[in-house]
């Protein structure tokens, strides 16, 4: 089955712009993670989306923000965009089920990322 | 608060040679634990998991809830394993949400 598939793979934005980034989970993974990756600080824990709803939000400014559709594809939003925003997004999806601990529904599967460079 | 550290950006062993990559996290309850791997020019992608207990390309992991730790050792390193290696911890309570450390970095030379 298809992977996680997350567009556009490259973009180049300027100071002040704002951007929006698309993911598409695997085939019937209801839940999305977003995922901000830096050489310095490894990933950084955005949100997570299940049905539409946000359940979890990391520390991040409100200048983060995201949604999910109907048919489980998500975008994320980044506005007035800063130097320090460039970065790769990556995307996940998984099962994430409540009660779910240790039945390898937690495990997430990632997107290739979008490549976000803010000059 | 909800942690994971890994001491260690870069580590670098010779082919042959054991390598252990060092996980500790920081949390109370019962999480599961995982490690993720991001060969070059490839996804981030699943290693292994605490819960299934089986050694994923020859690699093991056990879960030290004493020392809080989740260290990933392999008794004989090999080139295709230089990597990106992330350590992750996903709560059993608090919201759907998986915590990452910031990765080490492993180079094995020939």
């Amino acid at each position: 089955k298809a992977g996680v598939t997350q567009t556009p793979r490259y973009l180049i934005k300027t100071r002040g712009q704002q951007v929006t980034l698309s993911c598409s989970p695997i085939s019937g993974h209801r839940s999305v993670s977003w995922y901000q990756q830096t050489p310095g600080q490894g990933l950084q824990f955005l949100f997570e989306y299940f049905s539409e709803t946000q359940r979890n939000k990391g520390n991040f400014p409100g200048r983060f923000s995201g949604r999910q559709f109907s048919n489980s594809r998500s975008e994320m939003n980044v506005s007035t965009l800063e130097l320090g925003d460039s970065a790769l997004y990556l995307c996940a999806s998984s099962l994430f089920l409540a009660g779910a601990q240790g039945s390898g529904a937690n495990v997430l599967t990632f997107g290739a990322g979008s490549r976000l460079t803010v000059l | 608060a909800q942690r994971v550290t890994q001491p260690e950006k870069l580590l670098s062993v010779f082919k042959g040679a054991p390598v252990e990559l060092k996980c500790n996290y920081s949390y109370s309850g019962s999480p599961e634990l995982f490690w993720y791997v991001q060969y070059s020019r490839q996804r981030l992608q699943l290693l292994l998991r605490h819960i299934s207990r089986e050694s994923i390309k020859g690699f093991t992991a056990d879960l030290n809830k004493g020392e809080t730790s989740f260290h990933l050792k392999k008794p004989f390193a090999q080139e295709e394993d230089s990597a990106m290696y992330y350590c992750a911890l996903k709560p059993d309570t608090g919201g759907f949400k998986t915590i990452f450390g910031a990765g080490t970095r492993l180079f094995v030379k020939a």
